[in-house]
């Protein structure tokens, strides 16, 4: 079973301040996905990176892929209230049955005003 | 607009009385999947469908029954649910893009007393 394990499970900062969420396997990964998520409502996509070392940027929010396919993170920027949620990354099988997604159990992100 | 749509959206029931919660999306996707998600153990795959009439087991099936006689909807079933199936129930769904952009629903809160 291929395990992605987040880090740090749960975040709080004040709005202004910078931080990084890590998500990391022992197992290699095709592609993988960043979602977000609100209270009361699914998961939303944000990126998906696919190559090694590959880097994305979405506004204030950096992804990175590891070298190696193995793991990711996802820097903020100068956070604000409305980064408030979960955040959960998920990888795609690099063998057998491509048609799942493996998540991990997600960070709580709190952006305090 | 492309979404989702499950229902119902919260549901209080019984030990052992069967239950569907339906599970519909409009995007033509080939891929449908079920998840339920607990505090602490994140989202977990229950069933996932490939395409009509084909379906496989995720990592948590025991005690749930999916079909898929049509493309747009994947149901759900409980036939005799238990009180460790009270759970957040989420039902997602992607096509063959490269991005495998995986859509949610909004999810369904059971509780089985």
């Amino acid at each position: 079973t291929q395990l992605l394990e987040q880090s740090p499970q749960f975040l709080s900062i004040q709005e202004g301040e910078n931080l990084t969420v890590y998500c990391n396997s022992s197992s290699v990964f095709s592609s993988l996905q960043w979602y977000r998520q609100e209270p009361g409502e699914g998961p939303v996509l944000l990126v998906t990176v696919v190559t090694g070392g590959e880097v994305k940027k979405l506004k204030r929010l950096t992804f990175q892929f590891g070298d190696a396919r193995k793991d990711s993170s996802l820097h903020i920027t100068a956070a604000q209230p409305g980064d408030t949620g979960l955040y959960l990354c998920a990888g795609l099988n690099s063998g057998g049955s491509n048609y799942k997604l493996t998540f991990g159990k997600g960070t709580l992100l709190t952006v305090n005003p | 607009e492309a979404q989702v749509t499950q229902n119902p959206r919260y549901l209080i029931t019984v030990t052992g009385k069967k239950l569907t919660v339906t599970c519909s999306q409009n995007m033509n996707h080939e891929y449908m999947s079920w998840y339920r998600q607990d505090p602490g153990l994140g989202l977990r795959q229950i069933y996932y469908s490939m395409n009509v009439e084909v379906t496989d087991k995720g990592d948590v099936p025991e005690g749930y029954k999916v079909s898929r006689k049509e493309k747009r909807n994947f149901p759900l079933i409980l036939e005799s649910p238990s009180p460790n199936q009270t759970s957040l129930y989420f039902c997602a769904s992607r096509g063959v893009s490269f991005g495998y952009e995986q859509y949610f629903g909004p999810g369904t809160r059971l509780t089985v007393t």
